[in-house]
């Protein structure tokens, strides 16, 4: 299957600070990848859809301005998560949507930890 | 309403028992793909199946297999003789037809399966 990469893999970082979350798509191309945020023992909550080229789509609930998505290649997907604090700490995960004639399927990145303390 | 029900929070089964984790959805389209992840302790999701609502044909991949009724709702997933390595969180979702312009996954929340030796 298609092999998607996040970078890094795990942060630690002080409360007030940005981190920048790379999502790459490494043997194909995405038009449109996912980012999704999961907390422990629980499921994939879906954050934004970014596009390739256009402003991100937020799902209702998630600040747009506290998590900054931009999309500038058609291979690279980046979250930012602004002025983080402890309740953003979290595992985020980015997908990448695959289209294959009719079939269409999501491959995942390996996720990011973050940690703010 | 769009929706995906997992029951079984989690499952424990000593290795080499069959184990089948249940997966029901609700959708009002017609045309709509399901899937199963399977995100191991690493925390990434891997692809397992994708199934397309107009393909009911059951299939078995190795010691996997699944089985689509659409007259029930559901796409559940066996694991014939377990092994450790199988020891993970299994996702079922659905993509719906209505959101083929973006993609969106619609996931379950996840069944926790612990194989022991």
């Amino acid at each position: 299957g298609a092999v998607v990469s996040q970078h890094p893999s795990r942060v630690i970082c002080k409360s007030g600070t940005s981190v920048k979350i790379e999502c790459r798509s490494l043997d194909f191309q995405a038009t449109t990848m996912f980012w999704y945020r999961q907390f422990p023992k629980q499921s994939l909550m879906l954050m934004a859809t970014s596009n390739e080229g256009s402003k991100a789509t937020y799902e209702q609930g998630v600040e747009k301005d506290k998590f900054l998505i931009n999309h500038a290649s058609l291979t690279l997907s980046t979250l930012t998560v602004t002025s983080a604090h402890p309740e953003d700490s979290s595992f985020y995960i980015c997908s990448a949507r695959v289209l294959a004639g009719d079939q269409e399927t999501q491959y995942f990145g390996p996720g990011t930890r973050l940690l703010v303390l | 309403a769009q929706k995906v029900t997992q029951a079984q929070t989690e499952i424990s089964v000593v290795e080499k028992e069959d184990v089948t984790l249940d997966c029901v959805y609700e959708t009002r389209d017609t045309t709509y793909y399901l899937f199963w992840y399977k995100q191991p302790p690493s925390g990434e999701l891997v692809f397992l199946i994708r199934r397309n609502s107009f393909d009911e044909q059951n299939e078995i991949s190795g010691r996997y297999s699944w089985n689509f009724q659409k007259s029930t709702s559901s796409f559940n997933f066996t694991i014939t003789a377990s092994q450790v390595v199988d020891s993970a969180v299994y996702f079922c979702a659905l993509r719906p037809d209505g959101s083929s312009n973006t993609g969106k996954l619609i996931f379950g929340q996840g069944t926790t399966l612990q194989v022991k030796p």
